[in-house]
């Protein structure tokens, strides 16, 4: 069974610094990896995906993750935070014979202080 | 090209009725998916449908919740004697295709609050 865990809640970060958002899968076939952003009372935007090609994926809005096989990991990252960037954002998993869910993290609020 | 479109945007609804809940994928989607997200939590997966065929309804709870996606029209959502329990934001989503890495696209959800 595939699992998802963001360490870290709230992440709250000065406009202009590294952003760093953790994301830990747990899945029993090598998986397809996500990370969507959701601004305040809207849907979910897709900010990039990892589908086994290269393990760096450069997403939109200057985002881009890392695929770790080794420490099943898959970290956000954003050199420079910018104001427009608070957010809440998810990572989730789905896998492959294993239906087409997505089993999301339970997400990471984002603050960025000007 | 549209993005997915749910309606209604919020809906309030007492104890004991039901709720409806309408979702229109993405034009050229075939592929339909509901998540529910309770406060403070992330999503939760409830039933994946295509075009007259629930495909995957693991997600869902045993009772009161049912869904289907029509030759015709849009996936509905349906939750019958509302709780208070089933507050909650409720998001579908589409996509093209029906593998794993196929990408989801969301629409804006549908709050629903039960009095």
């Amino acid at each position: 069974a595939q699992s998802v865990t963001q360490l870290g809640s709230h992440v709250s970060v000065s406009e202009g610094a590294l952003v760093l958002l953790r994301c830990n899968y747990s899945s029993s076939v090598p998986p397809y990896l996500f990370w969507y952003v959701q601004y305040p009372n809207q849907g979910l935007q897709l900010l990039l995906k990892y589908t086994s090609a290269a393990t760096l994926v450069k997403g939109i809005n200057g985002f881009e993750a890392e695929f770790k096989k080794s420490e099943t990991s898959f970290h956000l990252t954003k050199p420079s935070a910018h104001m427009s960037d608070a957010a809440e954002y998810f990572c989730a998993v789905s896998e492959r014979g294993a239906g087409n869910m997505l089993t999301f993290g339970g997400g990471t609020r984002l603050m960025v202080k000007p | 090209n549209a993005g997915v479109m749910q309606n209604p945007r919020h809906l309030v609804r007492r104890r004991g009725q039901e709720a409806r809940l309408r979702c229109s994928p993405m034009k050229g989607h075939s592929h339909v998916y509901w998540y529910r997200q309770l406060p403070e939590e992330g999503l939760k997966f409830m039933v994946y449908l295509q075009k007259e065929n629930i495909i995957d309804e693991s997600g869902m709870p045993k009772e009161r919740f049912s869904a289907e996606f029509p030759k015709e029209g849009p996936s509905i959502l349906r939750i019958q004697q509302v709780v208070r329990g089933d507050s909650a934001a409720y998001f579908c989503a589409s996509s093209p295709g029906q593998g794993a890495e196929e990408t989801q696209y969301f629409g804006p959800g549908t709050r629903l609050l039960v009095l």
